[in-house]
């Protein structure tokens, strides 16, 4: 079975600091890695997404990742953060093969403030 | 092209009774897949269908059931409910099923009282 860890559940920041929201993974099997924001009241909006190729892997609104095998880890990373930025990241895992179901971390709130 | 639409966006309904939610997919997708989340529990897969059939099923109770229809459209059905089963429910839908990428509706948001 596959488990995703966030263990920041609460990020603050400034406007325009840079910021790394943290994501490691367990999984047995070969896996691929998203990363998800949640606005209020919204659904899922995928940021971006880890297949294979190369390891750096970048997103919509300046958003990248950088997936460590090693370290079974895909931090997601912003330079300047703005406050639109403010939300709900959600760190993804899914087997890369048959039928399957994206595994979630719990979450880690990005509080941008000015 | 449209997105996912999620109908109701808002429901409240009473302990016991039963409640269907409706995913219409993003047209030519044929995979469309349930999740709970819930505070406490985070986000949780429920189950997907692909081609009206049951693909892969999460572990919750029978009480919670769904169904695809040829249109792929689908509905999620919970019975019997519980204060517990107050979440915000979220739809997704893919081409395929085991496709790389997800859409997600906006969610309806069950209370239960």
């Amino acid at each position: 079975a596959q488990s995703v860890t966030q263990l920041d559940s609460q990020v603050p920041v400034f406007e325009e600091a840079p910021v790394e929201l943290r994501c490691n993974y367990s999984s047995s099997v070969s896996v691929y890695l998203f990363w998800y924001v949640q606005y209020p009241n919204q659904g899922l909006q995928l940021l971006l997404k880890y297949l294979s190729g190369s390891t750096l892997v970048k997103g919509i609104n300046g958003f990248e990742a950088e997936f460590n095998k090693s370290q079974t880890s895909f931090h997601l990373r912003k330079p300047s953060v703005h406050i639109s930025d403010t939300a709900e990241y959600f760190c993804a895992v899914i087997k890369n093969t048959g039928f399957q179901k994206l595994v979630f971390g719990t979450g880690t709130r990005l509080l941008v403030s000015p | 092209k449209a997105g996912v639409t999620q109908t109701p966006r808002y429901l409240i309904k009473t302990r016991g009774q039963q409640v269907t939610l409706s995913c219409s997919p993003i047209s030519g997708h044929r995979s469309v897949s349930w999740y709970q989340q819930t505070p406490g529990q985070g986000l949780q897969f429920l189950f997907e269908y692909f081609s009206e059939t049951q693909r892969n099923k999460g572990n919750f109770p029978g009480r919670f059931s769904g169904r695809q229809f040829s249109n792929s459209r689908s509905e999620m059905n919970v019975s019997t409910l519980e204060l517990g089963d107050s979440a915000l429910y979220l739809c997704a839908s893919s081409p395929t099923s085991g496709a790389t990428e997800a859409f997600f509706g906006q969610g309806t948001r069950l209370t239960v009282v």
